[in-house]
């Protein structure tokens, strides 16, 4: 079956313009994770959905990132007044529930911000 | 602040050649570790969920050990190709219920022909 799809591959924006990020997860996954990867780093964690609602949004680093699953599928990953720092590949994974550890990801968004 | 190190950053191996590399992770509290393949332009790809000390698990020419007491698991690949060129990432989960992957920052493989 499908798997994790992340729209669009490739985002170059200048700083301080709004972005969104998109993350299909598998259909039937109830649990969904955004992480990060900056440069010369692993993945951060960033935020998790069970269902429609942000159960823990503790690794968004500032209140310009925001993230929605208004039908508990499709997520958004809202960016504001963006800045070089924010630059890095964006992670979208999904899990059957939070208690099925087993994450599954989407290739990625690579965001460079100008 | 949990701190998953793995060693060696990179490294460069001919084809045919066998590798392994660490990954080091807090021994308290441990739920489970993840080993992922990750490709350029493609999706990490989870290789192993190792839960249990003394774990070992392999898939083809990959393996996995894990030792929670002293916190480290190592990654094998036996007969190094081409396409096994990626970075492994391994990822630690504390605690029953706990979602967050706390990563550790890869290690790079290349395969030379």
């Amino acid at each position: 079956g499908a798997g994790v799809s992340q729209t669009p591959s490739n985002k170059v924006t200048e700083k301080g313009k709004y972005v969104e990020l998109r993350c299909d997860p598998i259909s039937g996954h109830t649990a969904l994770y955004w992480y990060r990867q900056s440069l010369g780093q692993g993945p951060e964690f960033l935020i998790y959905f069970q269902g429609t609602g942000a159960a823990d949004d503790s690794g968004l680093p500032n209140d310009r990132f925001f993230a929605v699953r208004p039908e508990g599928s499709v997520s958004t990953l809202k960016i504001q007044r963006t800045e070089r720092g924010d630059s890095a590949v964006y992670l979208c994974a999904s899990s059957l529930d939070r208690d099925n550890n087993e994450q599954f990801f989407g290739p990625g968004t690579r965001l460079t911000v100008l | 602040i949990l701190n998953v190190e793995q060693s060696p950053q990179s490294l460069h191996v001919q084809e045919g050649d066998s590798t392994n590399f660490t990954c080091s992770f807090p021994s308290s509290n441990f739920y489970a570790l993840h080993w992922y393949r990750w490709e350029t332009a493609k999706s990490p790809e989870a290789l192993f969920v190792m839960t249990l000390n003394g774990d070992e698990k392999k898939k083809g020419r990959i393996s996995a050990t894990l030792n929670t007491k002293e916190g480290y698991s190592y990654l094998y690949i036996k007969g190094s190709q081409p396409e096994d060129s990626a970075t492994y990432l391994c990822a630690f989960l504390s605690g029953a219920g706990s979602y967050q992957l706390t990563f550790g920052k890869g290690t790079k493989l290349s395969v030379i022909p």
